[in-house]
């Protein structure tokens, strides 16, 4: 089973809003609401910024929002600030593999 | 809070086993799924597999016929053994505890992470 697909750079201002796509199949992405998404800064562990699609965990922004519309989830950061010029990666449950993870988006603040 | 911290050798000569142990401190191991991942320098992330508190596991069909993950839960410990390496399982390996939802099943995604240790296969 291939990673899911992602751009691999996506770039805004500050302020803006910037969104990121994962697109799966119908055995991962389309078939579980149990979308992820994090955020790594170079060298850091990845940080767990969204999962089951759209709930962010305590203590992350609002400006970090999720979505899904059939084999392809969203991530959207809003009011793009210099802090969150990272690398993201979106995963799915998947039945077969259990976790697959996407390549990888590095977002770039201008 | 509950924290995790990798530990193990940095270098392995291919074709041994590589060997890495995560640390639970600050909350207890029970009742929860725990991960290994793992990132090959500049790419993306790679599941190697969860155990259970309670000894039961799962592991990615890329790698199953060479892991074993083991869990030690009066040390609050899990461990990760891959055999046979190659320069291919150079990589960021990373410990992470998984999130379960309302019926405790695992719903794939991690809320907490390791620092993660590099190990180098030469």
């Amino acid at each position: 089973q291939s990673a899911l697909t992602q751009p691999a750079s996506v770039s805004g201002s500050p302020g803006q809003s910037i969104t990121i796509s994962c697109t799966g199949t119908s055995s991962d992405v389309g078939a579980y609401n149990y979308v992820s998404w994090y955020q790594q800064h170079p060298g850091k562990a990845p940080k767990l910024m969204i999962y089951d699609v759209s709930n962010r965990p305590s203590g992350v922004s609002s400006r970090f929002s999720g979505s899904k519309s059939g084999n392809t989830a969203s991530l959207t950061i809003s009011g793009l600030q210099a802090e969150d010029e990272a690398d993201y990666f979106c995963s799915s449950y998947t039945r077969s593999i259990s976790v697959i993870f996407g390549g990888g988006t590095k977002v770039t603040v201008l | 809070q509950v924290q995790l911290q990798e530990s193990g050798p940095g270098l392995v000569k291919p074709s041994e086993t590589l060997s890495l142990t995560c640390t639970v401190s600050g909350g207890s191991i029970s009742n929860f799924y725990w991960s290994w991942i793992r990132q090959p320098p500049g790419k993306g992330l790679e599941w190697i597999g969860y155990i259970y508190y309670s000894g039961s596991t799962s592991y990615n069909p890329s790698l199953k016929s060479r892991v074993t993950i083991s869990v030690d839960t009066s040390k609050n410990q899990f461990s990760l053994k891959l055999s046979s390496v190659t320069a291919a399982d150079t990589a960021v390996y990373y410990c992470a505890r998984d999130i379960l939802d309302s019926r405790g099943s695992r719903r794939g995604a991690f809320d907490i992470w390791g620092q993660g240790t590099m190990v180098a296969v030469s």
